[in-house]
């Protein structure tokens, strides 16, 4: 069952945009999050984190938002460039065991 | 800068062949996990190390066995390899289910 979910697996946005990617939930005993972008046939490389104790956290074009009570967490990137065409991932981890959960991931494509 | 390093970038092999993935990390980190990733399926748990010889299933563990016998390196095998393991393998490694997990650069499994 998938405690990480990705419901866009696709999203279009022109250059100079916002761009949100958005990832749900299931366990409230996670208490950490994470984006991971993904080129083709390359690992993937960490973007940001949130803590459960935080709702947002910023890192330049990269914001990601913390919505605990609805179980949901956003990533946004402003403003977009054609370089962050990729597959984004969301992640999670708590006291649920010794792994991160990965949902299944959403193609950016931003259009120059 | 941090690294994980995957042996092979890409490798075919024939049904019944017994596979080894290499992966080793410069970080010192106690925990390394594999990964396998397949569309529309996101990244799957395979094994995950939190110790030197210690390992603990993932989600999908059957046909593949683990091996750390240092630190930085472990090892993923492929018993009898089958078709239905090809597939993107991915290693990581973090400080802890509280911090990012860096990834190597990914191993393309083709299993003809």
């Amino acid at each position: 069952d998938q405690q990480v979910k990705q419901n866009s697996p696709s999203l279009s946005v022109q250059e100079g945009r916002i761009s949100i990617l958005n990832c749900d939930y299931t366990n409230s005993m996670f208490d950490y999050f994470l984006w991971y972008k993904k080129y083709p046939a390359e690992g993937p490389t960490f973007l940001i984190s949130i803590s459960s104790i935080k709702d947002k956290n910023e890192d330049g074009r990269f914001t990601v938002f913390l919505n605990k009570s609805a179980k949901h967490l956003s990533l946004h990137i402003v403003p977009s460039q054609p370089g962050d065409s990729a597959v984004y991932f969301c992640a999670a981890s708590g006291n649920t065991g010794n792994q991160f959960y990965f949902g299944t991931g959403t193609s950016l494509t931003v259009i120059p | 800068d941090v690294k994980v390093t995957q042996s092979s970038r890409y490798l075919v092999k024939r049904t019944g062949e017994k596979v080894f993935l290499e992966c080793v990390q410069d970080m010192d980190h106690e925990n390394m996990f594999w990964y396998r990733q397949d569309p529309g399926l996101g990244l799957r748990l395979i094994y995950f190390s939190y110790d030197v010889k210690m390992k603990e299933k993932g989600d999908i563990p059957e046909g593949y066995s683990v091996s750390r016998e240092k630190k930085e390196r472990f090892s993923l095998i492929l018993e009898s390899a089958s078709t239905n393991q090809t597939s993107m393998y991915l290693c990581a490694s973090s400080l802890g289910l509280n911090h990012e997990a860096f990834f190597g650069q990914g191993t393309r499994l083709t299993v003809v």
